[in-house]
Order: C-alpha cells, then sequence, then structure tokens
C-alpha cells in the first residue's frame, strides 16, 4: 500500500461544467475525508466517511457537491456547474479511528483544480 | 466555536538559528492536537498527535509540546530541508479536525 491516491493531480475546466475526483485510501483505514485548500489557507473541511457511511458535511458544501463512498473503499467527489470560486486543491486523507483514538492523518497529494 | 491560530504567518531563519511556531486553540473538548508539514504542490504530511497538556513528542531536529490553551513546535538546529509550512490542527470532542491557516517557515543556508 503506497499511501492515499488521489487522481486527477490536475483538472482545468471551464465554469458551468461537471468535474469529479477519485480517491483511494489506505485500505486498513476505515475514514475517508475530504477538505479544500485555497492559497495560504489551512485545509477546510468538507465531509468524511465511515466506511461506506458518509457522517457529516459541512455547512460550507453547497449541494453542487456531492461525494460517495461505495462499498467503503475508494471515494468520489463530484462538482456540478462549477465556478470559479470553486478553484482549490481538494485533499483526501484516510485515518484509522476506534472509539478513543484518531490516528494522524494520511493526506494524499491533491487535485488541483482551476476553473475559468 | 472552536478555533485555531497559528503564529507568526512566516518566519524565515539561518541555518542552525532555533526557534518555535505557536498554535493557539479553543475547542470545546480537546480530542487531539496534531501538527503536519506540507511542501508545495503537496497534501500535508502528519508529524505528531498530541492528547493531554504537558505532553511532548520529538522527531529529529522537531519537538512539540502542548498546554490547555497553545502548543509550540520547536525547531532546534533547522537545516534547509527543513523549509514547509508547518499546520496545526485541532480535533474537538463534537466536530472533525479544523487547522490553522499554517507557519511558512523558510531556512536559509
Amino acid at each position: 500500500d503506497t499511501g492515499v491516491s488521489q487522481d486527477p493531480r490536475h483538472k482545468i475546466t471551464k465554469r458551468g461544467q461537471n468535474v469529479t475526483f477519485r480517491c483511494d485510501p489506505i485500505s486498513e483505514h476505515n475514514r475517508l475525508y475530504w477538505y479544500r485548500q485555497t492559497l495560504g489557507q489551512g485545509p477546510e473541511f468538507l465531509t468524511y466517511f465511515q466506511n461506506e457511511a458518509q457522517l457529516e458535511k459541512s455547512r460550507l458544501l453547497s449541494d453542487r457537491f456531492s461525494a460517495e463512498r461505495p462499498k467503503g473503499s475508494f471515494s468520489t467527489l463530484e462538482i456540478q456547474r462549477t465556478e470559479q470560486g470553486d478553484s482549490a486543491m481538494y485533499l483526501c486523507a484516510s485515518s484509522l479511528a476506534t472509539d478513543r483514538y484518531n490516528y494522524g492523518y494520511t493526506f494524499g497529494s491533491g487535485t488541483r483544480l482551476t476553473v475559468v | 466555536e472552536d478555533q485555531v491560530t497559528q503564529s507568526p504567518e512566516a518566519l524565515r531563519l539561518q541555518e542552525g538559528e532555533s526557534s518555535s511556531l505557536n498554535c493557539s486553540y479553543t475547542v470545546s473538548g480537546l480530542r487531539g492536537l496534531f501538527w503536519y508539514r506540507q511542501d508545495p504542490g503537496k497534501g500535508p504530511e502528519f508529524l505528531f498527535t498530541l492528547y493531554s497538556a504537558g505532553e511532548e513528542k520529538e522527531k529529529e531536529r522537531l519537538k512539540a509540546t502542548l498546554t490547555k490553551k497553545e502548543s509550540f513546535l520547536h525547531i532546534t538546529a533547522p537545516k534547509p530541508e527543513d523549509s514547509a509550512t508547518y499546520l496545526c490542527a485541532v480535533r474537538p470532542i463534537n466536530n472533525d479536525m479544523r487547522f490553522g491557516a499554517g507557519t511558512r517557515l523558510t531556512v536559509k543556508p
């Protein structure tokens, strides 16, 4: 297992188009997270899954964003009708969480989205 | 409201010049405080987790400490390869991880 993989690394799209990103987590990890990061800022939480269940979504996540994690393995993040404000780095992370501890997240290298 | 504030925003050091980065936080119950390193164009890389006040963790030239209100990342005799953005994050009891904006560290040879 080589860590968290994200695809594509870069995506340029025209405003109004739909885009979909994929994340493959570390196989032993039961939690998967999506974050968004803009220049000069820390990552901003979007949503997370425990196995296949989506347990939390940020209030900042508009209805144009949807995430899935079928079968509790890989995850996809789709953005519909993209806007220029959606331009950012989209980071995926996974972790092993127990009732008592949530170990440090392992992040992927991210997908950089540019909406023109 | 859970908040994380990091200072300074940017720090420039000469090689070998030790210093500290600060992370101040307010949370409704802390489940863990995390430090990450992020290189340009890459995802954050996990460094440390601290769970309770008084705890310390070390890794090579880095040492993280935790009090009830803040955490410090001490860098001893830094090298140019330590240049990166250092992110602090907290995991509150009733929320998922919240990140600070980071400290951008530059170490000049």
